[in-house]
């Protein structure tokens, strides 16, 4: 099947400071990826679907200012969070759709665990 | 998108066949229903889609009846390491749109020895 990666797979970071996390389709080529959060013990909560060349679309209730997503080629989303706090602690996780196929069949990368100290 | 309910957890013993039922009463016509696994601190790993009737792969089966308001995935013979959550999501196939489908709650699927 596809492969989806990322990266880092874990981070700490200060409070105050910003944290990237890459999502990448390492063998085809993704025009949508979707960013989710998933809190200890909870389900996959979608955050925006990043669209390559053009804004993302958020959520509700997703910061646009404070998650920053950017997906400039075919095979590379990424996502900023800015100015993270202790809150922001999480578990992010991207996934793609391959074109063509059935939407619902999603690959996901690693997932990304973030600890804000 | 359609919603979907599921028990929230399951236990069952290895060597065991395993169904997990889920509810989605306001299925839409184009909707599939796809099922995933998540093991803790991984990204969820598909299992299997179908849209109606029967569906069935190498690790699973998916039964969908006529009214398509619920589904039921079948783990024949589970094993320790197929204790997972389990979730069951619905939303649109081919030609639908790039949607990002909706994750309920899951199934916490416990596997003992």
């Amino acid at each position: 099947g596809a492969v989806v990666s990322q990266h880092p797979s874990r981070v700490i970071c200060k409070s105050g400071t910003s944290v990237k996390i890459e999502c990448r389709s390492l063998d085809f080529q993704a025009t949508t990826m979707f960013w989710y959060r998933q809190f200890p013990k909870q389900s996959l909560m979608l955050m925006a679907t990043s669209n390559e060349g053009s804004k993302a679309t958020y959520e509700q209730g997703v910061e646009k200012d404070k998650f920053l997503i950017n997906h400039a080629s075919l095979t590379l989303s990424t996502l900023t969070v800015t100015s993270a706090h202790p809150e922001d602690s999480s578990f992010y996780i991207c996934s793609a759709t391959l074109g063509g196929g059935p939407v619902g069949e999603l690959f996901f990368g690693e997932g990304s665990r973030l600890t804000v100290l | 998108l359609a919603k979907t309910t599921q028990p929230i957890s399951m236990d069952s013993y290895e060597g065991q066949e395993v169904n997990i039922t889920c509810s989605h009463n306001n299925i839409a016509t184009n909707d599939y229903i796809t099922w995933y696994q998540q093991f803790p601190s991984q990204g969820p790993r598909f299992i299997i889609q179908g849209y109606k009737t029967k569906v069935t792969n190498e690790v699973a089966s998916l039964f969908i009846p006529a009214d398509r308001k619920s589904s039921t995935l079948s783990l024949p013979r589970v094993s320790l390491s197929d204790t997972a959550v389990y979730y069951c999501l619905v939303g649109a196939g081919p030609g639908g749109g790039a949607d990002g489908l909706t994750f309920g709650k899951g199934t916490h699927l416990i596997i003992q020895p």
